[in-house]
């Protein structure tokens, strides 16, 4: 696609429930990125693929949170049990590669998400 | 990562350049400066980015201190739709460590009148 697309835009949760974020990259991307941006605040990383694989998933806050992108190019971001202050939003970013001859990242319109 | 400052907000007028700052004392030989733009309720984008020499694109130009302490983000006629947060991020582009990692602060929040 043209962009980065993310679904939903929106998601409103009960606290206890579990949700799936999902990230479609720019086709051939085959860097992907998640990030959360709580309000008034910059976005902070989550987690980093490479290919399928997690490369590094050091900014997940704790085992509740989990990433996959079986093939490559969607990615899900998985999170069990939510709670209220989980609440932000979801930011996924793609590029061809991390490296500065690719430039910039592209990054998606995120899903906001609220647990009540 | 090494850190940035930039103020935490500006004011422009319509079809005026405005210049965004931002320090970057601790800045490594190899660290990139990468500027982004979060625009309301959007992902941010990329705008540029320069490692020594300034540079231009059709968004903005970036002006880099000798001493790459510091950088310049110049919008040369802000528009109404160039109203953001405009963030100054340092990546290292030589492949050490985790340089896939953009560490963003608060930016600064630029305002536009028309």
């Amino acid at each position: 696609g043209a962009g980065v697309s993310q679904t939903p835009s929106n998601k409103v949760t009960e606290k206890g429930k579990y949700v799936e974020l999902r990230c479609d990259p720019i086709s051939g991307h085959t860097a992907l990125y998640w990030y959360r941006q709580s309000l008034g605040q910059g976005p902070e990383f989550l987690i980093y693929f490479q290919g399928t694989g997690a490369a590094d998933d050091s900014g997940l806050p704790n085992d509740r949170f989990f990433a996959v992108r079986p093939e490559g190019s969607v990615s899900t971001l998985k999170i069990q049990r939510t709670e209220r202050g989980d609440s932000a939003v979801y930011l996924c970013a793609s590029s061809l590669e991390h490296r500065e001859s690719s430039g910039g990242y592209t990054f998606g319109s995120g899903t906001r998400l609220t647990v009540v | 990562d090494a850190k940035t400052t930039q103020p935490n907000s500006m004011e422009s007028n319509e079809e005026e350049p405005v210049h965004l700052p931002c320090n970057h004392s601790t800045i490594s030989g190899t660290d990139y400066i990468h500027w982004y733009r979060q625009l309301p309720s959007q992902g941010p984008e990329y705008v540029i980015h320069g490692l020594t020499s300034n540079v231009n694109n059709r968004m903005a130009s970036l002006a880099i201190a000798e001493d790459r302490k510091s950088s310049t983000l110049i919008l040369h006629r802000a528009t109404l739709r160039d109203a953001a947060v405009y963030y100054c991020i340092l990546r290292d582009g030589f492949g050490g460590g985790s340089n896939y990692k953009l560490t963003f602060g608060k930016g600064t929040l630029l305002t536009v009148n028309p």
